[in-house]
This record gives structure tokens, C-alpha cells and sequence, in this order.
């Protein structure tokens, strides 16, 4: 199983600002997810990176908000950009088993406040 | 993209044996059955993985009739500490690029009362 170290695990920020969540994984992994938990919700994809190429976004995320890099197999970042009250969530990096299964591992994420 | 339908909340006391239906029922061939279980403050944490019958592991068992259009995740003897949301996605193993296996529908929040 991999093992993800989010930073930072929680941040409160003011509006207009940036923020830029870093992930990182203790091995090489070909994707990695960036997602979203808003308040008593559950998790939404926001996008998928991957190593070498532009990440791919799911449908109501652009990459002008939420740009990601992915500078190589065991590092990424997400960054909230131009922030609102609306983007106060949690914010969770994940990879996938790299054996059979595509088991999905997690970091602690990420908790933002907005003011 | 199979869809999940699971309750969103069930309560249990403690000791007693809680299970959890997802239904899914435009399951495809490839698709596998897969449960996460997610506390507060922290992200999901794999439980349980299976294809068709009967899977179970140190922590629970995962209970797939034959058409496969529902799964019963079973946790044996609850504590409080099981209380948690709960996530039964469907994907396919085949696909390279993981994306079905991605999606999380909206849980089943298990509460375990003394």
C-alpha cells in the first residue's frame, strides 16, 4: 500500500487569495486524483494527473482554477485559485494500487476554510 | 459507468453484525465491487474488494449474489469505532486508465450506539 503525506492538512485563507496543496508519495506512481469533499458530502473528482502530461479534468473543474503540476512519479501539487467562501472543503490526493485491484489509497487531506 | 445506490444513514448498536446493501444494478462483465470506509478528518480506507460470491478479510465480509446487481458489505460485532461513512463503488478492471473506479456515489453513514 502506498503511503501519501498531504501539506498543509488545513489552512483558513482569505478571499481572492491562492492556495497550493502539495502531495507526496513514498513510490512511483503512473496517476494520481486530485478530489473534492465539501461539507457532509461525499468525494468528487475534480481531476486526474499524470506524470508528464497535462492533467485531465472532470466535468465543472477547469484547469484555470485548479491548476495542477506533476513534476514527476511521486510529487503533485493542486492549487485553489482566486478563492471564494464556495471553495471551503477538503481537498484529498489519491493514487492507485499499483497491483491488481485499482484500490484507491488516500492522503489525510487537505481542510480549507475560506474567509 | 455503473451507478450506486446505497441508504445514507444506518444506525446499529454495539456487538451486532451490520449489513450494507449497494445496489448497482447496470453492473458490466469487467466490473469489480470495491468498499471504502471513511472517518471523519481523514480520507477513505480501502475495506473490501470483490467480483462475484463471497470475499472476506480480516476486517469484513462482501456478500455478491449471482446476477450481481447488489453487494452486501458485512461488518461482524460493531464497535463505536466502525462508525464511519461508507462507499461501495463498481468499476472495471480492465480499463487502464482507472477512470471507473473513481466515482464515489454517496455513502452510508453507519452510526454505532453504546
Amino acid at each position: 500500500s502506498a503511503v501519501i503525506s498531504q501539506k498543509p492538512s488545513r489552512d483558513i485563507c482569505q478571499r481572492g487569495t491562492s492556495l497550493t496543496i502539495q502531495c507526496q508519495v513514498d513510490s512511483q506512481v503512473t496517476m494520481m486524483f486530485w478530489y473534492r469533499q465539501q461539507p457532509g458530502q461525499s468525494l468528487t473528482l475534480i481531476a486526474t494527473a499524470n506524470q508528464g502530461s497535462e492533467a485531465t479534468y472532470e466535468s465543472g473543474f477547469v484547469i484555470d482554477k485548479f491548476p495542477i503540476s506533476r513534476p514527476n512519479l511521486t510529487f503533485s501539487t493542486l492549487t485553489v485559485s482566486n478563492m471564494s467562501p464556495e471553495d471551503s472543503s477538503i481537498y484529498l490526493c489519491s493514487v492507485e494500487d499499483q497491483g491488481f485491484g485499482k484500490k484507491l489509497f488516500f492522503g489525510s487531506g487537505t481542510q480549507l476554510s475560506v474567509l | 459507468l455503473a451507478k450506486t445506490t446505497q441508504p445514507i444513514s444506518m444506525d446499529s448498536y454495539e456487538g451486532q453484525e451490520v449489513n450494507i446493501t449497494c445496489s448497482h444494478n447496470n453492473i458490466a462483465t469487467n466490473d469489480y465491487i470495491t468498499w471504502y470506509q471513511q472517518f471523519p478528518s481523514q480520507g477513505p480506507r480501502f475495506i473490501i474488494q470483490g467480483y462475484k460470491t463471497k470475499v472476506t478479510n480480516e476486517v469484513a465480509s462482501l456478500f455478491i449474489p449471482a446476477d450481481r446487481k447488489s453487494s452486501t458489505l458485512s461488518l461482524p460485532r460493531v464497535s463505536l469505532s466502525d462508525t464511519a461513512v461508507y462507499y461501495c463503488l463498481v468499476g472495471d478492471m480492465s480499463d487502464q486508465t482507472g477512470a471507473n473506479n473513481l466515482f464515489f456515489g454517496t455513502g452510508t453513514r453507519l452510526t454505532v450506539i453504546p
